[in-house]
């Protein structure tokens, strides 16, 4: 299954709320995790089966979709959220998306 | 505290073999439900899953690359290896070790990461 994120750059102010797309080219059935990669450092697991929460992350971070779609939201931005964005699935075969790089305008 | 840390040779020749370490802390490899993974990402680039092992000495292969790769565990189950043969300059990435706990998550969903190791495969 490959995976295309949209937009590749997305730019945004602080207390924005922000949308990432990730795309599956076939049901990925719910499969899904986002991961946060900041400049430098390993990905960090931020939602996995499209809307289950990792323990640790702030609520500001949700997940939803099915079938072939499936978004990221950022409900209040922050400084801190400034990273790299992969969707990543796990339904058939194991693939990560291109990425959506975040930052502050 | 989950950590790992993945140890290799910084830098090596191309269609030599490329041997990294990950050695872990506040997990057992041992324990019923734990995985160990190996990804790798190109600089800039976004990432690909290339292999796991998990608590009872199952090895899981990434197809594309499954002929040229090997993972292995040490018997402390506090250690997991990953060779990779014939290595070209596609080969250079960051290489990460990852932990996974079936039955907590899922298999193949990497909740701890190390820090990563940087390979160049340079002539």
């Amino acid at each position: 299954i490959q995976l295309t994120q949209s937009p590749s750059l997305l730019s945004a102010s602080v207390g924005d709320r922000v949308t990432l797309s990730c795309k599956g080219s076939q049901n990925i059935n719910n499969y899904l995790a986002w991961y946060q990669q900041k400049l430098g450092e390993a990905p960090k697991l931020l939602i996995y089966n499209t809307n289950s929460l990792q323990t640790g992350i702030p609520s500001r971070f949700s997940g939803s979709g099915s079938g072939t779609d499936y978004t990221l939201t950022i409900s209040s931005l922050q400084p801190e959220d400034v990273a790299t964005y992969f969707c990543y699935q796990y339904n058939n075969g194991l693939t990560f998306g291109s990425g959506t790089k975040l930052e502050i305008k | 505290q989950v950590t790992l840390k993945e140890s290799g040779p910084g830098m090596l020749q191309p269609s030599k073999t490329l041997s990294l370490t990950c050695s872990f802390s506040g997990f057992s490899l041992s324990t019923s439900g734990m995985v160990v993974s190996w990804i790798r990402q190109p600089s800039g680039k976004s990432l690909e899953w290339l292999a796991a092992i998990d608590w009872d000495g199952d090895k899981y292969y990434n197809p594309s690359l499954k002929s040229r790769l090997t993972v292995s565990k040490d018997t402390s189950n506090t250690q997991v290896f990953l060779k990779i043969t014939s290595v070209d300059i596609a080969d250079t990435a960051t290489y990460y070790c990852a932990r996974s706990l079936y039955g907590y998550i899922h298999y193949y969903v990497m909740d701890a990461w190390g820090q990563g190791a940087s390979v160049t495969v340079s002539s």
